[in-house]
């Protein structure tokens, strides 16, 4: 994997279930992976940022995990409000002192 | 008690003109960065200052020039506007700590060329 990648794209959720999107990322000359939720007219804003392979964050219904050595996170959303539907964006950051972000998934949860 | 405040919001000029944004962080953060999401939301990294250093160039057309006058401040001056300039552009601020970098996003300037 060369860039940071997301899926998928969008997604629709009924409220009050759960569900789950990927980053996918290259492995080499890693530092730490992070997620922002990005609200639409809004600005992007930090959920996790995570280093360790293993490393595992929570924040009330949301969660992630990381795996270093393959290249991926999950982000993990329990019992889905309305309130959740934003935009998931993921990023990179390497060696080079910069962040790469994927395209992101656009999360939308159905009353 | 605004983190990241950038001016303008919105920012509509035509073809050929010079214009700026300016953008300012009260977190004591060393380290801001301007952003451009483009056409297909795509958030990629211009520019990154450091105590007023650079530390990041991307491949920028040079009519983009960043401006430090101090580690709370990070303008971003455009030469001769063209009709591909037209995109949000975000301001952001961190602590230069290899273990997070967490970026803290200004509410964004969205420049209109026509």
């Amino acid at each position: 994997i060369l860039n940071v990648e997301q899926s998928p794209q969008s997604l629709h959720v009924q409220e009050g279930d759960s569900t789950n999107f990927t980053c996918s990322f290259p492995s080499s000359n890693f530092y730490a992976l992070h997620w922002y939720r990005w609200e639409t007219a809004k600005s992007p804003e930090a959920l996790f940022v995570m280093t360790l392979n293993g490393d595992e964050k929570k924040k009330g219904r949301i969660s992630a995990t990381l795996n270093t050595k393959e290249g991926y996170s999950y982000l993990y959303i329990k019992g889905s409000q309305p309130e959740d539907s934003a935009t998931y964006l993921c990023a990179r950051f390497g060696g080079n002192e910069k962040l790469t972000f994927g395209t992101g998934t656009r999360l939308t949860i159905i009353p | 008690d605004t983190a990241v405040s950038q001016t303008p919001k919105y920012l509509v000029t035509q073809m050929g003109n010079d214009k700026s944004i300016k953008c300012e962080q009260n977190l004591g953060h060393d380290t801001m960065y301007w952003y451009k999401q483009d056409s297909k939301k795509f958030l990629k990294i211009m520019f990154s200052y450091n105590n007023k250093e650079l530390i990041i160039n991307e491949t920028v057309p040079n009519r983009f020039s960043p401006k430090s006058p101090d580690k709370a401040h990070l303008n971003l001056h455009i030469n001769s506007l063209e009709l591909g300039d037209s995109a949000v552009y975000f301001c952001a601020s961190s602590v230069r700590d290899r273990s997070s970098y967490e970026q803290y996003f200004g509410p964004g300037t969205r420049l209109t060329v026509t």
